[in-house]
């Protein structure tokens, strides 16, 4: 395991649900990273906390919301989602200002689906 | 034009073969390039790194970065159905939290 968690692994949900993807890192990062991967397309960023300031993907719709309470969890808060959001939704945390800044470790994902 | 650029396969190769895996990118600034794989049902894991230009070996893996072409090569020797995955190339500039990444490209080695 890469000390990236990421719950749930799955969600099903409606376009009128409210609902919220965790991630949890044990590395002592202090980055995180919220991605989406969709099939036949590059990964895509979607919010960066990183030293307690957040960077966000201007192209990244209102409806998705994240928070990150401290630098071990983030949260990525979802309201009345499109079909289109279906995806592969990636954590990941980073050490930013070390020697090891390239280094991302990434969570095993929560594969999401919206009727 | 994107900023990277990755053929997503499929690819398929008998096991043994020598596997050659490229990207290309856009901005030159870029400086650490790096290489992920993922298995199904799993997120990317850091596989090979590079800061700026040339080549990294590691076991039966080589990096290569060649910037003046602006293209990066993963080469896999004596490959085995365990490397059977999806392979991305990911690269970012000196500072800064922005990782670029290719589509990945799927691999299966046959036995």
């Amino acid at each position: 395991e890469t000390g990236v968690t990421q719950t749930p692994r799955h969600l099903v949900m409606g376009m009128t649900n409210k609902k919220s993807l965790k991630c949890e890192q044990h590395l002592g990062h202090n980055a995180m990273y919220w991605y989406k991967q969709s099939a036949k397309k590059p990964l895509e960023l979607m919010f960066v906390y990183s030293l307690e300031e957040r960077v966000e993907n201007n192209s990244v719709p209102s409806r998705f919301s994240p928070e990150c309470p401290n630098s071990s969890h983030l949260f990525l808060h979802l309201h009345t989602l499109q079909p289109e959001d279906s995806a592969l939704y990636l954590c990941a945390s980073s050490q930013e200002g070390g020697l090891s800044s390239y280094e991302q470790y990434f969570g095993p994902g929560t594969r999401l689906t919206v009727t | 034009q994107k900023e990277v650029e990755q053929d997503p396969g499929p690819l398929s190769v008998p096991e043994g073969a020598i596997v050659s895996l490229n990207c290309t990118y856009s901005n030159s600034a870029f400086q650490y390039f790096m290489w992920y794989r993922q298995y199904s049902r799993k997120g990317p894991e850091l596989l090979m790194y590079t800061y700026s230009s040339g080549n990294k070996e590691d076991g039966r893996f080589t990096a290569q970065v060649d910037k003046s072409s602006k293209y990066i090569s993963l080469f896999i020797r004596d490959s085995q159905p365990s490397d059977s995955a999806t392979y991305l190339c990911a690269m970012r500039v000196n500072t800064g939290n922005q990782f670029y990444f290719g589509t990945g490209t799927s691999l299966t080695v046959i036995p």
